[in-house]
């Protein structure tokens, strides 16, 4: 079926260096995309979204790109901080379902 | 505060028994959702809800049973026939179920059964 993947489980990043998380769709139906942030213990908080009209969005120290023609979604934060240490979940949804989570990428910082 | 609430945050049960988790929401959101997760592992759908009186199984629904009798509320029984009930719980909401919105999440409810 439909799944949402990572290339990576683990990143490590030295603190200060810019992260780059990436996510693969298989979906090529997938109209909206989110990235969320689950800190340890606790449950997954909304980072940025995108849809699919878009091939990038900026917030605050984050950027997702959204590239259609290959189907891959990426998140970058700019600056890496500790409290950026958590694990990274991209999902994706299309037309009237459910949102589907992929398995997640955890973001490690060196200091 | 706006948010999603979910209570206990630790809850321990012996094996054969039921047991209920809470879910609760003051977003006026229309759709709710329960998600299992497993240590290193994503996020797997066990029932949602887009609309009062009405719910959907997800992927690993069996074993598990809601009710969604208020827009706020959305608790989730773990059943004796649930083969592998420990787990970290999470509900989310969405303003709609209907695709498009990002869901918001609780803290989680982690239970453990022996």
């Amino acid at each position: 079926g439909e799944s949402v993947g990572l290339h990576l489980p683990t990143l490590s990043v030295q603190e200060g260096d810019n992260s780059i998380i990436n996510c693969a769709y298989s979906n090529s139906a997938s109209d909206y995309f989110i990235w969320y942030k689950q800190e340890s213990g606790k449950g997954p908080q909304f980072i940025i979204d995108i849809r699919s009209n878009m091939d990038k969005r900026q917030g605050q120290r984050v950027t997702v790109l959204l590239n259609k023609t290959v189907k891959h979604l990426s998140l970058q934060i700019a600056a890496t901080q500790p409290g950026d240490s958590a694990v990274y979940f991209c999902a994706e949804s299309w037309r009237d379902d459910k949102i589907i989570f992929g398995k997640g990428t955890r973001l490690h910082i060196l200091p | 505060d706006g948010g999603i609430t979910q209570s206990p945050k630790y809850l321990f049960r012996k094996e054969g028994q039921n047991v209920t988790l809470s879910c609760e929401q003051n977003l006026n959101h229309d759709a709710m959702y329960w998600y299992r997760q497993d240590p290193g592992q994503g996020l797997r759908l066990i029932y949602y809800s887009q609309i009062v009186n009405d719910f959907q199984k997800g992927d690993i629904a069996e074993g598990y049973s809601v009710s969604r009798e208020k827009k706020e509320s959305f608790p989730l029984t773990v059943t004796s026939a649930q083969k592998n009930p420990t787990a970290f719980y999470l509900c989310a909401s969405s303003a709609s179920g209907t695709g498009g919105y990002e869901q918001y999440f609780g803290p989680g409810t982690r239970l453990t059964v022996t």
